[in-house]
């Protein structure tokens, strides 16, 4: 148990539908992100998010919509996605952009998503 | 951040020491070497980190060479549980997330 909790762990959609994923984090953290991790492929970020303000968007199609209503959650909006996007969503949370003293990263466990 | 190179994969017998090696030949003076890992379907884990001297945690230790190119990290009694991808990354402070860049990690198998 890290703190982050992600749903749904797993999701299967189509390329017409809109869904949404879901992270929450316990930690009191200021700073979320979301990762992306394709198949054989390192880690990807997407998107960070700082006190609920976005500080980066690493050039993410705009078929992917963030949202950050409060520091403790933090969504993935996804609508007309293609089959390459299928992949594990990672969501992270830090103590500030900095992860506190020992600059740490607290991960949640995924969310997998199918696109059909 | 500086680029990272791990083998791809290692094994190791349960209960002896597993010892993962990283070079980081282009290191800056400013980078700091940490250490992560992922077991199958998770997201990965804070392990250790470190500038320039060694470093002993509850989970493991890192070695860090004097001309700071290279490092090991230490499980020094691996179990099963430990079986994992471990990520060795170089970053600056500052950031923890946006310049935390993953590679492909060392695949590690401990054995019965």
């Amino acid at each position: 148990e890290t703190g982050v909790t992600q749903t749904p762990r797993h999701l299967v959609m189509g390329m017409t539908n809109k869904k949404s994923l879901k992270c929450e984090q316990h930690l009191g953290h200021n700073a979320m992100y979301w990762y992306k991790q394709s198949a054989k492929k390192p880690l990807e970020l997407m998107f960070v998010y700082n006190f609920k303000e976005q500080t980066e968007n690493n050039s993410v199609p705009s078929r992917f919509s963030p949202e950050c209503p409060n520091s403790s959650h933090l969504f993935l909006h996804l609508h007309t996605l293609q089959p390459e996007d299928s992949a594990l969503y990672l969501c992270a949370s830090s103590q500030g952009l900095t992860g506190g003293r020992r600059g740490e990263l607290f991960f949640g466990e995924g969310s997998r998503l199918t696109v059909l | 951040d500086a680029k990272t190179t791990q083998p791809p994969s290692m094994d190791c017998a349960e209960g002896r020491a597993a010892n993962l090696p990283c070079n980081h030949s282009t290191i800056s003076g400013n980078e700091y070497v940490y250490w992560y890992r992922q077991i199958h379907s998770q997201g990965p884990q804070y392990i250790i980190h470190g500038l320039k001297n060694n470093e002993t945690n509850e989970m493991a230790s890192l070695i860090i060479t004097e001309d700071r190119k290279s490092s090991t990290l230490i499980l020094p009694h691996a179990t099963l549980r430990d079986t994992a991808v471990y990520y060795c990354i170089v970053r600056v402070g500052g950031n923890a997330g946006n310049m935390l860049t993953f590679g492909g990690g060392t695949r590690l198998m401990v054995k019965p």
